[in-house]
């Protein structure tokens, strides 16, 4: 079945450090892409998403490229404040009458003034 | 506008009982999921309600059911409660673009 799998964390970055969270998919046909962060004691927030191959999901400084050929939707930004420090999961639409969500295990980042 | 509401917020039950969870959608939102997110692990699809009928299921025993209400607010409802039931259970809904999901604060269910 489908599935997603994100890098394993806690990811620990200092304050403007580059940020990459990995994340790789296996689907069958072209499932929409979504990145979600949680923050303590909340629920999950859409960070941005990507519906089709090549497309760039961006929000808040963050962005994430829909890439078919390696079945990735690698999360990035260029300066992390401290404030991002939240659970980041990627997660996949199967695209089907349900709009199911299929989520990975989530990647924990702390970023340190 | 107000968001995806869910209560309560905390619960605490013991084995064997059992518990119902509320969720009201963002107005105009026709669509409700369930998910459970146990600790350290992402949500897990429950349920899907569209206008009142289930449209998708996912791996859970019949102990768990669902339902939605005319004004698409739905319930959960878990019988004979198990340890492996304590869970933060998050309630989502959509609107035309069912892709497009709003999560609610969850409730924070533990099972003693």
């Amino acid at each position: 079945g489908d599935s997603v799998t994100q890098m394993e964390g806690p990811v620990t970055l200092s304050e403007e450090a580059f940020l990459t969270i990995n994340c790789t998919y296996t689907a069958t046909g072209y499932p929409s892409l979504f990145w979600y962060v949680q923050y303590p004691g909340e629920g999950l927030q859409l960070l941005l998403k990507a519906t089709k191959a090549d497309d760039k999901g961006s929000n808040k400084g963050f962005e994430a490229t829909y890439r078919k050929e390696t079945t990735s939707f690698h999360l990035e930004k260029g300066s992390v404040q401290v404030s991002d420090s939240a659970v980041y999961f990627c997660a996949l639409s199967d695209r089907g009458n349900t709009g199911k969500l299929i989520f990975g295990q989530g990647t924990t980042l702390q970023v340190k003034p | 506008d107000a968001g995806v509401t869910q209560s309560p917020t905390h619960l605490i039950k013991t084995r064997g009982q059992h518990v119902t969870l509320r969720c009201s959608p963002i107005s105009g939102h026709k669509s409700v999921s369930w998910y459970q997110q146990v600790l350290g692990q992402g949500p897990q699809f429950i349920f899907q309600y569209y206008e009142k009928e289930e449209r998708g299921r996912g791996n859970f025993p019949d102990r768990f059911s669902a339902r939605q209400f005319p004004n698409y607010s739905s319930e959960l409802n878990v019988n004979a409660l198990l340890l492996g039931d304590s869970a933060l259970y998050l309630c989502a809904t959509s609107g035309t673009d069912k892709n497009i999901q709003y999560f609610g604060a969850g409730t924070r269910l533990s099972v003693l």
